[in-house]
């Protein structure tokens, strides 16, 4: 099946700066990837998706990379803020019937420092 | 914006007993999971229902658990036989049909098993 890894599992950056998470991937039929932010307690909240036929996306200060050859994906949040703090996890998913379940990373605790 | 919501947000069950937790999609949703996260964990994959039946279902889903959609609003997932290793916090999501990707998940349920 697939096996998601992400890193860092911590990441702690300044106000303003850039922060990078990366995640590979194991199945190169996965074609849809996700990531999610959860805060302290609630619910993963979806935040930006990439589907395998595009390699990049961006939505404000966040934008996702996709590198199918290599299978591994990132996410990039510019101009951070202390509202940014929070887990992110990223997933994977094979598309197709009636399925598309989603396989986890372990997540990124990311604190934005004021 | 519609939400998917679940019910109850916090159950505390002894060793043994059966617990059902429930949850309503979003109203124009046709496909259903269960994923749990125990705590400080990845989000797993229980299960996924569609069409009144399930379409996958992971290792963790053993013999113990099972899902139903009683009514055209509720969709539930019941462990008979709880066992301390069930604590954690589940998740409901639901996602639109075919060609939309998107999973949109709920607040979770708290169990707790003692």
């Amino acid at each position: 099946g697939e096996n998601v890894e992400q890193h860092p599992s911590t990441l702690s950056v300044q106000e303003g700066d850039s922060a990078v998470i990366k995640c590979t991937y194991s199945d190169s039929a996965s074609n849809y990837f996700p990531w999610y932010k959860q805060e302290l307690g609630k619910r993963p909240q979806l935040i930006i998706d990439i589907r395998s036929n595009v390699g990049e996306k961006k939505d404000q200060r966040i934008a996702v990379t996709l590198n199918k050859t290599a299978k591994h994906f990132s996410l990039h949040i510019t101009e951070t803020q202390p509202e940014d703090s929070a887990v992110y996890f990223c997933a994977a998913s094979r598309g197709g019937g009636s399925n598309y379940k989603l396989t986890f990373g372990k997540g990124t605790l990311l604190t934005v420092n004021p | 914006e519609p939400e998917v919501t679940q019910t109850p947000s916090h159950q505390v069950t002894q060793m043994g007993q059966e617990v059902i937790l429930r949850c309503v999609p979003i109203s124009n949703h046709l496909y259903f999971y269960w994923y749990r996260q125990i705590l400080g964990q990845k989000v797993e994959f229980l299960v996924s229902f569609y069409n009144n039946e399930i379409s996958e279902k992971s290792e963790i889903f053993d013999d113990q658990f099972s899902v139903e959609r009683p009514d055209g609003s509720n969709f539930t997932l019941k462990i008979r036989s709880t066992k301390l290793e069930d604590s954690a916090m589940y998740f409901c999501a639901s996602r639109t049909g075919t060609g939309m990707y998107e999973q949109y998940f709920g607040p979770g349920t708290r169990l707790t098993v003692t």
